[in-house]
């Protein structure tokens, strides 16, 4: 079947290291993907996102590269801080069904 | 804060109570939406409000009923459930006619059952 999995289940990184997160899909016509962070206790916050027409978007700290030749999306967080750690999901939108399909997480840890 | 609110926060239930799961979404969004999260499982959609149709995810027992009275509320109804309907119960919304489909989400809702 079709899904949208993510290549390590734990990343630790040390502070103010640059931490990549990496998701695999397999639904070419997926045509939106979204990272959320989640945090200890709370519920998944949107981080960023981006389209299939787009290969590379810039939050503050975050990039999300798009690469649909192998169907990868990577999410770079620059000079990791503390508040950082998280699970980190991506997410895909396949088109006219209009639903968020999601993986299964990366737990990320910064180390002091 | 996102703007997506539940309550309650944490629930414990005996497999034959009943309980109700609110969630109110205050971004004037015309969607809405029930997860269920378990451990180191990728979130599973159960139910899906946009523009007064409902979509459902099939495999989701009857136990689970979910209630739209309107576009900023959602109700989860639980009814008979068993001890691997522990879970965190997320919330979402969005607006579906935007051309994208950012959903935003509650703090969850902690379920377990006894």
């Amino acid at each position: 079947g079709e899904s949208v999995g993510l290549h390590l289940p734990t990343l630790s990184v040390q502070e103010g290291d640059n931490s990549i997160i990496n998701c695999a899909y397999s639904n070419s016509a997926s045509d939106y993907f979204i990272w959320y962070k989640q945090e200890s206790g709370k519920g998944p916050q949107f981080i960023i996102d981006i389209r299939s027409n787009m290969d590379k978007r810039q939050g503050q700290r975050v990039t999300v590269l798009l690469n649909k030749t192998v169907k990868h999306l990577s999410l770079q967080i620059a000079a990791t801080q503390p508040g950082d750690s998280a699970v980190y999901f991506c997410a895909e939108n396949r088109g006219s069904a209009r639903q968020l399909t999601f993986g299964s997480g990366t737990q990320l840890t910064v180390l002091p | 804060e996102t703007g997506v609110t539940q309550t309650p926060r944490h629930l414990v239930m005996g497999m034959t109570n009943k309980k109700s799961l609110k969630c109110e979404q205050h971004l004037g969004h015309n969607a809405m939406y029930w997860y269920k999260q378990s451990a180191k499982k990728p979130l599973e959609l159960m139910f899906v409000y946009s523009l007064e149709e409902r979509v459902e995810n099939n495999s989701v027992p009857s136990r689970f009923s979910p209630e739209c009275p309107n576009s900023s509320h959602l109700f989860l109804h639980l009814h008979t459930l068993q001890p691997e309907d522990s879970a965190l119960y997320l919330c979402a919304s969005s607006r579906r006619d935007r051309g994208s489909d950012t959903q935003y989400f509650g703090p969850g809702t902690r379920l377990t059952v006894l």
